[in-house]
């Protein structure tokens, strides 16, 4: 599975926009980007994924470039609860349940 | 419907000792995880099944640890005995099979070995 390449921690203003970026640069051409989130003393939460067009959600928009080497996750309208760490992971479509491979993700902070 | 039920929430034990973790997936999921996670790092895959046959227990460490999934539903992770180095948070997951997108996982149970 390609290696994935996330900043250690970003901050965000509650109500605004937060943009987190995702590298991916070895990523093959069968390999999707999924998100994860982990937020504090709970499991791991599934976000979205995507393969070349952008996506979106209830939760939250994905947009990958066209050339599938990196990826940003939005989040609309950051509140406290999103306050969590952010996971981008490559991997194939299918059967990527057992595929998980995580790193130590992007700690996002949501403040007043 | 309930999600992924792990017990206990918390366990601290005294090295040497066993210690023993139980999860409860969600109804209907065949495939089942056990996963480690160190503070400050991502969850890492310990054994997967699938029903009642571990299939990737690569990961494993097999002098102290095992599990078990009987009736391919609830699943056990025991440790015996304990080290000062197994205190992380292992976390269950479950997912319908093999070949499914998403994993949903448990709260989780934090050990911690003194």
């Amino acid at each position: 599975d390609a290696k994935t390449t996330q900043p250690t921690s970003m901050d965000c203003a509650e109500g605004r926009a937060a943009n987190l970026p995702c590298n991916h640069s070895t990523i093959s051409g069968n390999e999707y980007v999924y998100w994860y989130r982990q937020i504090h003393s709970q499991g791991p939460q599934y976000i979205i994924h995507g393969l070349k067009n952008n996506e979106t959600n209830e939760m939250a928009s994905l947009i990958i470039t066209e050339d599938r080497k990196s990826s940003t996750l939005i989040l609309p309208h950051a509140t406290l609860r999103d306050t969590a760490v952010y996971y981008c992971i490559a991997a194939p479509n299918t059967g990527t349940a057992s595929k998980l491979t995580f790193g130590t993700g992007t700690r996002l902070q949501v403040t007043l | 419907e309930a999600g992924v039920v792990q017990s206990p929430r918390y366990k601290i034990i005294e090295k040497k000792q066993p210690v023993a973790f139980w999860c409860n997936p969600i109804s209907g999921h065949n495939t089942l995880y056990w996963y480690l996670q160190n503070l400050g790092q991502g969850p890492e895959l310990l054994i997967r099944y699938e029903n009642e046959e571990a299939v990737d227990d690569s990961q494993l460490p097999k002098d102290r640890f095992s599990a078990e999934r009987l009736k391919g539903v609830d699943s056990t992770l025991k440790i015996q005995p304990a080290e000062l180095g197994d205190s992380a948070v292992y976390l269950c997951a479950s997912s319908w099979n093999r070949g499914s997108t998403e994993a949903f996982f448990g709260q989780g149970t934090r050990l911690t070995v003194v």
